[in-house]
């Protein structure tokens, strides 16, 4: 799976649009952009994934670039809740039986929204 | 439909001992895989079980086992404990279907085990 390159951390104003950006430069043409975070020692928390059409669900939006070197997810009114892990996993969508079917989780980006 | 549920959520341990934890997958799910997270060496795969077969494998000691059974619950078990095994334990669940484009994994709150 294709590595991925996040910033340590990133601050946002509660209210505003948190922009998290995601560089994944080695991309495959079947490879997806999987998003998660992960709030104090819970579980992580699936958010969106995408292929190369930008996609949004009731979390966020993901933009990902036309050359699908990097991404970007958008949290469009952070709460202080949204303070988290984010984790950017790039990774084939169908697998056969078999092959490597696991997360591989990096860094992330420390995601502090303040009041 | 209710979340991936693991059993128990907190447990404390002796060197030496064993353990076994308990993972219920989303219904209808019949992949399971687990993941070992520690401040020192992150979110790291564990294995993943699929039909009751033990599909893929991280680099973890044979200490490290597990197993599903027919209705897709999984359990994980750790033999001679070390004190570096302490540990939030993770298990996710997943679809895995013909006509599925980009299958997701959801995981569970987790377990916290401690060696002392």
């Amino acid at each position: 799976d294709a590595k991925t390159t996040q910033p340590t951390s990133m601050d946002c104003a509660e209210g505003r649009a948190a922009n998290l950006p995601c560089n994944h430069s080695t991309i495959s043409g079947n490879e997806y952009v999987y998003w998660y975070r992960q709030i104090h020692s819970q579980g992580p928390q699936y958010i969106i994934h995408g292929l190369k059409n930008n996609e949004t669900n009731e979390m966020a939006s993901l933009i990902i670039t036309e050359d699908r070197k990097s991404s970007t997810l958008i949290l469009p009114h952070a709460t202080l809740r949204d303070t988290a892990v984010y984790y950017c996993i790039v990774r084939v969508g169908v697998v056969s039986s078999g092959s490597a079917r696991q997360l591989t989780f990096g860094s992330g980006t420390q995601l502090t929204v303040l009041p | 439909k209710a979340g991936v549920t693991q059993t128990p959520r907190y447990l404390i341990k002796t060197r030496g001992q064993q353990v076994t934890l308990s993972c219920s997958p989303i219904s209808g799910h019949r992949s399971v895989s687990w993941y070992q997270q520690t401040p020192g060496q992150g979110l790291q795969f564990l294995f993943e079980y699929f039909s009751e077969t033990q599909r893929n494998k991280g680099n973890f000691p044979g200490r490290f086992s597990g197993r599903q059974f027919s209705n897709s619950r999984s359990e994980m078990n750790v033999s001679t404990l070390e004190l570096g095994d302490s540990a939030l334990y993770l298990c996710a669940s997943s679809t895995v279907s013909a006509g599925v484009r980009a299958d997701t994994q959801y995981f569970g709150p987790g377990t916290r085990l401690t060696v002392l």
